[in-house]
């Protein structure tokens, strides 16, 4: 069975920082992973994926992603944090067996909040 | 174009009532997703839909039911509902449905059962 786990509920950075979230994933088969966004009350919308075709996926809003097989992660970063970043994130792999039928199973979120 | 829309954005209920929460996609979807959201929990999949006329379980279905009424719209109905689904709800679509589409959501459907 496929899985996601986001290490840290909630990370707090300043502005300007450095962003990192944490997305390890567990799957029998390669991959797809997924970045989504949510605003306060509103959807989510997708920030990136990973599809196999580059191990580094470029994003909206500055934000990229490196998949590391060897580590079974997917950690989502941004060199300088903006406020309007502040959100919840998701990480998410999508159903890659035969069913195919592009379930995503998220992880538990993380909080960025950026301090002035 | 407005995308992935639902209704009602707000609900209270009572213990035993029933309500349809209606989702409708204008992007000529063919999939279609119920989540429900839940602190710590992240998005949890209740029903989808592959195409119209067919709808299948996702890792929570118990206590809903769920209807592909046509192409643009796939609505979640609670029978008889409990405090433990209050939630928010999020209702998804995606082209072909396939491992690789990108999913777009709604803005979601607040439910308080008392």
């Amino acid at each position: 069975a496929q899985s996601v786990t986001q290490l840290g509920s909630h990370v707090s950075v300043s502005e300007g920082a450095l962003v990192l979230l944490r997305c390890n994933y567990s799957s029998s088969v390669p991959p797809y992973l997924f970045w989504y966004v949510q605003y306060p009350n509103q959807g989510l919308q997708l920030l990136l994926k990973y599809t196999s075709a580059a191990t580094l996926v470029k994003g909206i809003n500055g934000f990229e992603a490196e998949f590391k097989k060897s580590e079974t992660s997917f950690h989502l970063t941004k060199p300088s944090a903006h406020m309007s970043d502040a959100a919840e994130y998701f990480c998410a792999v999508s159903d890659a067996g035969s069913s195919n039928t592009g379930k995503l199973i998220f992880g538990q979120g993380t909080t960025l909040q950026v301090k002035p | 174009n407005a995308g992935v829309t639902q209704t009602p954005k707000f609900q209270v209920l009572k213990t035993g009532q029933s309500m349809t929460l209606q989702c409708a996609q204008d992007m000529n979807h063919n999939s279609m997703y119920w989540y429900r959201q839940d602190p710590g929990m992240g998005l949890r999949l209740i029903y989808y839909s592959a195409s119209e006329g067919t709808t299948d379980k996702g890792e929570v279905p118990n206590g809903y039911n769920v209807s592909r009424l046509n192409k643009r719209e796939f609505s979640l109905r609670l029978e008889s509902a409990a405090p433990s689904q209050t939630s928010v709800y999020f209702c998804a679509s995606s082209g072909t449905g396939g491992a690789v589409e990108t999913q777009y959501f709604g803005p979601g459907t607040r439910l308080l059962v008392l």
